[in-house]
């Protein structure tokens, strides 16, 4: 079945540092969806891509899909201690209803250091 | 305001015993989830429903069950087949075709002892 890995597991930064995150899909996605989860909280929807090579912005916030549609990154400028919590990328397999299964990876848990 | 409600957000049971989670929501969404969390494992999916009256199973479906008997409600059980309960379970709902992600409730934390 589709597997969706996020790399690193862990990142802990400066405030103030650069932070990425990757996701790699086993299978052609037809679009990936970010997430961020505060610590003892829930997953809340950051945004979606749809197009191949799409990039998209929000504030300090870049998100990126693969010309392929099988990875996509975000990546936080000048990270801040408010960017604490774990990032999860999501997706649905291209050819699927829009509305079926996502896939989550397992996250990447950032940890900010003022 | 529009959101989905899990009840009770902690949860402790015996072993052996089955318990259901509640998860209502009033979006008017027509798709709901399950899901459960696990330190370092994301979340994997348990059942998910598109339609009232209607449910497929997700990638652990064992020792779970569900029913979709209105559109606003879509409670899980835990039953005692489930052989590792203890975890975070969080429901999510999203409109039919999802162009805006998924929205979660704030989940409920089941302790078996």
């Amino acid at each position: 079945g589709q597997q969706v890995m996020q790399i690193p597991q862990y990142q802990h930064v400066q405030e103030g540092e650069d932070f990425t995150t990757y996701c790699n899909s086993s299978t052609t996605l037809s679009n990936i969806q970010w997430y961020k989860q505060r610590p003892g909280g829930h997953p809340v929807f950051l945004i979606q891509l749809v197009k191949s090579g799409e990039v998209k912005k929000q504030k300090r916030l870049t998100f990126q899909f693969g010309e392929a549609k099988k990875n996509s990154s975000l990546h936080i400028t000048a990270t801040q201690t408010t960017d604490v919590g774990t990032y999860f990328c999501a997706g649905h397999s291209a050819g699927g209803t829009s509305y079926g299964k996502l896939t989550f990876g397992q996250g990447t848990i950032l940890t900010v250091h003022p | 305001d529009g959101g989905i409600t899990q009840s009770p957000k902690y949860l402790f049971r015996k072993e052996g015993q089955n318990v259901t989670l509640s998860c209502e929501q009033n979006l008017n969404h027509d798709a709901m989830y399950w899901y459960r969390q696990d330190p370092g494992q994301g979340l994997r999916l348990i059942y998910y429903s598109q339609i009232v009256n209607d449910f497929q199973k997700g990638d652990i479906a064992e020792g779970y069950s569900v029913s979709r008997e209105k559109k606003e409600s879509f409670p899980l059980t835990v039953t005692s087949a489930q052989k590792n309960p203890t975890a975070f379970y969080l429901c999510a709902s999203s409109p039919r075709r999802a162009l805006h992600g998924y929205t979660f409730g704030s989940g409920t934390r089941l302790t078996v002892v």
